[in-house]
C-alpha cells in the first residue's frame, strides 16, 4: 500500500517569497493533517481536514499560511510571504475517519523548508 | 486541552527493557492515551494506544495507572532501531480532534 506522499522534499527560499507544499494521502483516508516541526521541537498541528472541510485550524497563522483540500483528496499548504521563523519540516498525515479511541495517523516523510 | 509531561531524554542499554514515563494529571475521562515515535529524519509513527487497561502489541506495552494520571510505555528489549523521540499524546474519545504533540522523550540506546 502506498504511503502518504509529499513534495517537494526540500525547498530553499528567500524571506518574503512564497512556497507551496503538496500532500497526497493514503487512498480512502478522509482525514488529513498538516504539522509544522521546528528543529528540536515536537510537531505542531497547523490544520486538520475532514474530507474537504476544516475541522481545526486554531494554530494556523492565517495572515501568511493557507491550506486547501479541494475534492477531499490532495491538499496544498501555502506560505506567503515566508519569514525566517517558518524554517521547519512540514509534515502531512492522514487517517481513516476517527474511530472511537483509535484512528492511527500515517505520516509522510515531510517537506523541509529553509528560509534565508 | 489536556497536557502531557515527559522527560526530555533517557538512555538504555541494548537488549534491556525500557520504561518511558508520561504524566497527564489533567486527563479527562474521555481522553485516550496515544504513543507515537519519530525516528531520525522520518515522520512520526504510531506505537500504541489505550484508555484504562494495559495494552500489548508487537511493538510495545502500555501500562496505565489506575487513576489514569500517568502511563508508561514499555519496550521489552531495546534495540538500536528503537532510538527515537517518543511522544505521549492525549486524544479526545469523542472527537479525535486536537491531536497535539508535546516535546517527547529522546531515547538513546547504547550498544
Amino acid at each position: 500500500e502506498a504511503g502518504v506522499a509529499q513534495s517537494p522534499r526540500y525547498k530553499i527560499i528567500e524571506k518574503r517569497q512564497s512556497v507551496a507544499f503538496w500532500c497526497n494521502p493514503i487512498s480512502g483516508h478522509a482525514t488529513l493533517y498538516w504539522y509544522q516541526q521546528i528543529l528540536g521541537q515536537g510537531p505542531k498541528l497547523l490544520i486538520q481536514f475532514q474530507n474537504n472541510g476544516v475541522v481545526d485550524d486554531s494554530q494556523l497563522p492565517k495572515d501568511r499560511f493557507s491550506a486547501e483540500r479541494l475534492k477531499g483528496v490532495d491538499s496544498t499548504l501555502k506560505i506567503q510571504p515566508a519569514k525566517l521563523e517558518d524554517s521547519a519540516v512540514y509534515l502531512c498525515a492522514s487517517s481513516f475517519p476517527y474511530l472511537r479511541g483509535g484512528g492511527e495517523l500515517f505520516f509522510g516523510e515531510g517537506s523541509r523548508l529553509t528560509v534565508l | 486541552d489536556a497536557k502531557t509531561t515527559q522527560p526530555n531524554s533517557m538512555e538504555s542499554n541494548e537488549e534491556e527493557p525500557v520504561h518511558l514515563p508520561c504524566n497527564h494529571s489533567t486527563i479527562s475521562g474521555t481522553d485516550y492515551i496515544h504513543w507515537y515515535r519519530q525516528l531520525p529524519s522520518q515522520g512520526p509513527e504510531y506505537v500504541i494506544h489505550g484508555l484504562t487497561s494495559n495494552v500489548n502489541n508487537r511493538m510495545a506495552s502500555l501500562a496505565i495507572a489506575e487513576d489514569r494520571k500517568s502511563s508508561t510505555l514499555i519496550l521489552h528489549r531495546a534495540t538500536l532501531r528503537d532510538a527515537a523521540v517518543y511522544y505521549c499524546i492525549l486524544r479526545d474519545l469523542n472527537t479525535g480532534n486536537q491531536f497535539y504533540f508535546g516535546t517527547g522523550t529522546s531515547l538513546t540506546v547504547i550498544p
